[in-house]
């Protein structure tokens, strides 16, 4: 176990359905990501939070919303999705502090299928 | 801006025998660079990291890399595989710090392991 939760670990949408994934991490980490990994293709970083607030977003479509209440936890909200959006989404933490080069730290994923 | 690049897709070896999974990069400035491991259905999992010292760096597993700065590459490697390491194995690099404080981190395609028995 890395410290870092996602739930559900699998979700079938159709591409009305609004759903979300949540993500918690138990690590005591200041940023918190969401990256979107799919077969043959580099890991595709979507949004960053630090100290909760949104630092970087990819030119992620706005049907991904994402939402960080606290610094536990971090959610994508998911809304008329496509099929193209089928992958694995996986949410990270890490420590950003100082000259630090912390390493980051992954939940097992949500295996996402839009039909 | 930063890069790194796996070019292997898959990397097959015989268990017992040394595996090597390639990396190189690219980057300005001094290069922070990582190895994770994704087993089947689970997220990435830390394996080693290299900032600055010894070129050598051993990590988790009983898996080392070694940094050569004239080639530019953060080979991975292991004495004697096992068919347990078989995996998707992630090359990364620690892009410029942000203005927020947190780092922004490039991943390579990935390189899948088969460890033969």
């Amino acid at each position: 176990e890395t410290g870092v939760t996602q739930t559900p670990r699998h979700l079938v949408m159709g591409m009305t359905n609004k759903k979300s994934l949540k993500c918690e991490q138990h690590l005591g980490h200041n940023a918190m990501y969401w990256y979107k990994q799919s077969a043959k293709k580099p890991l595709e970083l979507m949004f960053v939070y630090s100290l909760e607030e949104r630092v970087e977003n990819n030119s992620v479509p706005s049907r991904f919303s994402p939402e960080c209440p606290n610094s536990s936890h971090l959610f994508l909200h998911l809304h008329t999705l496509q099929p193209e959006d089928s992958a694995l989404y996986l949410c990270a933490s890490s420590q950003t502090s100082g000259r630090l080069n912390n390493e980051q730290f992954f939940g097992p994923g949500t295996r996402l299928t839009v039909l | 801006a930063q890069s790194v690049a796996q070019p292997e897709d898959q990397v097959n070896v015989a268990e017992g025998n040394p595996l090597t999974v390639k990396c190189t990069y690219s980057v300005s400035g001094n290069p922070y660079l990582f190895w994770y491991v994704q087993y089947p259905n689970r997220g990435l999992q830390f394996l080693l990291k290299y900032i600055t010292g010894d070129n050598l760096v051993k990590g988790s597993y009983g898996f080392e890399a070694e940094f050569n700065k004239s080639q530019t590459s953060f080979h991975l490697k292991k004495p004697s595989a096992l068919v347990s390491d078989s995996a998707l194995y992630f090359c990364a690099v620690r892009d410029i710090r942000k203005a927020s404080g947190t780092y922004k981190y490039i991943f390579g395609t990935g390189t899948r392991l088969k460890v033969l028995a």
